[in-house]
């Protein structure tokens, strides 16, 4: 069965420091990845997504992530921090003929100025 | 271009009634898929409905049950309400599955008394 584990439920940075939120994944067969960020009280947009073309894929807002099938990961990256990223962050996974997502338990990120 | 709208945004409910969520589609999308996020948990797939019939299903019990309309738009219908569905019901529209990317609505916020 298909699984995602995002390690650390809270991470907190400096506004312009590097945000790094950790992604895992289980799969037996090449997965579909992406990551959603959702504001309080809203639904979930979409940051970035993997679909088996280039390993390092560029999101909205300055996000990236990078897929590497030896590590079975999907990180979240952001070179510089900003207030606004304040947020609950989602990976997620898809894989074979069916596109429902199965999400992590999500990482709240919080920017101090 | 109106993005994927749910109605109502919250709404409390006594243990045993029934409710009923609605969520329309962004424009040009087909697939409706509902998730259910409990406070502090990551979103869970309930069902996808595709050309008016439900195309998956997640681990949720027949209580929970769905109907996609001619125009795409879904209801989710739960009877026998527990007080644990208490939790923020998202939709999420595509385009005729395959992994394209989900656009998620508000959600609705359902409480349980």
């Amino acid at each position: 069965a298909q699984s995602v584990t995002q390690l650390g439920s809270h991470v907190s940075v400096s506004e312009g420091a590097l945000v790094l939120l950790r992604c895992n994944y289980s799969s037996s067969v090449p997965p579909y990845l992406f990551w959603y960020v959702q504001y309080p009280n809203q639904g979930l947009q979409l940051l970035l997504k993997y679909t088996s073309a280039a390993t390092l894929v560029k999101g909205i807002n300055g996000f990236e992530a990078e897929f590497k099938k030896s590590e079975t990961s999907f990180h979240l990256t952001k070179p510089s921090a900003h207030m606004s990223d304040a947020a609950e962050y989602f990976c997620a996974v898809s894989v074979g003929n069916t596109d429902k997502l199965i999400f992590g338990t999500g990482t709240r990120l919080q920017v101090f100025p | 271009d109106a993005g994927v709208t749910q109605s109502p945004t919250h709404l409390i409910k006594t243990r045993g009634q029934q409710v009923t969520l609605r969520c329309s589609p962004k424009s040009g999308h087909d697939t409706v898929s509902w998730y259910q996020q409990a406070l502090g948990q990551g979103p869970q797939f309930i069902f996808q409905y595709y050309e008016e019939e439900e195309r998956q299903r997640g681990n949720f019990p027949d209580r929970f049950s769905g109907h996609q309309f001619p125009n795409y738009s879904s209801e989710l219908n739960v009877n026998a309400l527990l007080l644990g569905d208490s939790a923020l019901y998202l939709c999420a529209s595509s385009l005729g599955g395959g992994h394209y990317e989900q656009y998620f609505g508000p959600g609705t916020r359902l409480t349980v008394t």
